[in-house]
């Protein structure tokens, strides 16, 4: 069974400062991997996933996320956080490599503030 | 491409109502997912379909809730008899196929007094 933990429900950091908010997952085979941001009142956007390949992503807006196996982990960094940055983000994983249900499992949330 | 699109965005019912909910996909998106999302927490699989034929459903679907994809295209998910717990964004997403990225919906966001 698949399941995520995100560590730190409420992050604050100040604008220009380094963003790192943690995800541990737990899967049985090879694992999709994402990171989805949620503004208020609205649907999820992808900011980037991992399939195969390359295990450092890059995503829009200025994030990245490294996929270590060996860690089970797939935190999500911003060398710079902005204002706008400030939302709910949700890492998530998903077996569709080796399913073809391919449903995503969520973990609870982080929030991200950013201090001026 | 217009993206995913949910009706309602916001609805009120009372308990024991019934409730129904529309997504329309992207279009030529094979694959059409359900999710609720309850405050505080990460979104949770409902259902899922493959066009028209409805291939998994989550135990959190109880005989309460039904869904549709007629003609694999738009869906619709039927809440009978509500209750307070049902309270929650419903989220639909679309994907091309089980291993492309599923784009999400802005939600119907669903309270039951």
């Amino acid at each position: 069974a698949q399941s995520v933990t995100q560590l730190g429900s409420h992050v604050s950091v100040s604008e220009g400062a380094l963003v790192l908010l943690r995800c541990n997952y737990s899967s049985s085979v090879p694992p999709y991997l994402f990171w989805y941001v949620q503004y208020p009142n609205q649907g999820l956007q992808l900011l980037l996933k991992y399939t195969t390949g390359a295990t450092l992503v890059k995503g829009i807006n200025g994030f990245e996320a490294e996929f270590k196996k060996s860690e089970t982990s797939f935190h999500l960094t911003k060398p710079s956080a902005h204002m706008s940055d400030a939302a709910e983000y949700f890492c998530a994983v998903s077996e569709a490599l080796y399913s073809s249900a391919s449903k995503i499992i969520f973990g609870s949330g982080t929030r991200l503030s950013i201090r001026p | 491409d217009t993206g995913v699109s949910q009706n309602p965005r916001h609805k009120i019912t009372k308990r024991g109502q019934n409730v129904t909910f529309r997504c329309d996909p992207i279009s030529e998106h094979n694959r059409l997912y359900w999710y609720r999302q309850t405050l505080g927490q990460g979104p949770e699989f409902l259902t899922y379909f493959q066009n028209e034929a409805q291939l998994e459903k989550s135990r959190l679907l109880s005989d309460r809730f039904s869904a549709e994809r007629p003609k694999g295209s738009f869906s619709t998910l039927e809440i009978q008899r509500t209750e307070q717990g049902d309270s929650a964004m419903y989220l639909c997403a679309s994907s091309l196929d089980s291993r492309e990225t599923q784009y999400f919906g802005p939600g119907t966001r669903l309270l039951v007094l």
